[in-house]
């Protein structure tokens, strides 16, 4: 079964700093890669995602993430995060349509 | 857009009641999911469904047991709720891979 592992639970920066989340999964196939984030009060929604081609993805509000195949890992950074980027951020794999594994997440709080 | 909606925003029960949750989605996806959420463990499924009539035990399908009658329509059902079973329930339906979530449902079981 796959998991995945994501290395910080609670990062704290100050605004113009930059970001990276690192996240981790255990599957020998092929996967699908995500990154969901969830803001304040807010549902679930999808950041970016990586199927295939290009390792380096780029998402909304200028996050991109790198998938590296031979460290089973799927970093999630950005140059300069601001104060509206404080939320959960989720990584996810999916290996076969719809079900999906999820890390435990990691709380992001940026101040101001 | 794609619209996954949860009947209840929070929902308070008492130990020992049947809970029923409801989750719509009217994009016509094949498959729907119900997810809990709780700190520090993240999310972690509980059933999902494939089709109508079809269900599939998830991860942690202890204590649950779901519905799917209608393609648009999965609930998810606490047969005899325990304060163990508190947490924030997420709803999600897909076509593929990519996963579109409900608002969610804290349920809080006293």
């Amino acid at each position: 079964a796959q998991s995945v592992s994501q290395h910080n639970h609670h990062v704290i920066l100050s605004e113009a700093a930059s970001l990276e989340l690192g996240c981790n999964y255990s599957y020998g196939g092929t996967v699908n890669l995500f990154w969901y984030v969830q803001y304040p009060g807010q549902h679930l929604q999808l950041l970016l995602k990586y199927f295939s081609g290009d390792p380096l993805v780029k998402g909304i509000k200028g996050f991109e993430a790198e998938f590296i195949k031979s460290k089973f890992s799927f970093n999630l950074r950005k140059p300069s995060v601001q104060w509206s980027d404080t939320a959960e951020y989720f990584c996810a794999v999916n290996t076969n349509a719809g079900k999906s594994t999820f890390g435990d997440g990691t709380t992001l709080t940026v101040k101001p | 857009d794609v619209k996954v909606t949860q009947s209840s925003r929070y929902l308070v029960k008492r130990t020992g009641e049947k809970v029923f949750l409801e989750c719509v989605q009217d994009m016509d996806h094949e498959n729907m999911f119900w997810y809990r959420q709780d700190p520090g463990l993240g999310l972690r499924l509980i059933y999902f469904s494939y089709d109508v009539k079809m269900k599939e035990k998830g991860d942690i399908p202890e204590g649950y047991s779901v519905s799917r009658e209608k393609k648009e329509r999965f609930s998810l059902i606490l047969e005899s709720a325990s304060t163990n079973q508190t947490s924030m329930y997420l709803c999600a339906s897909s076509s593929g891979p990519k996963l579109f979530f409900g608002s969610g449902t804290q349920l809080s079981v006293l």
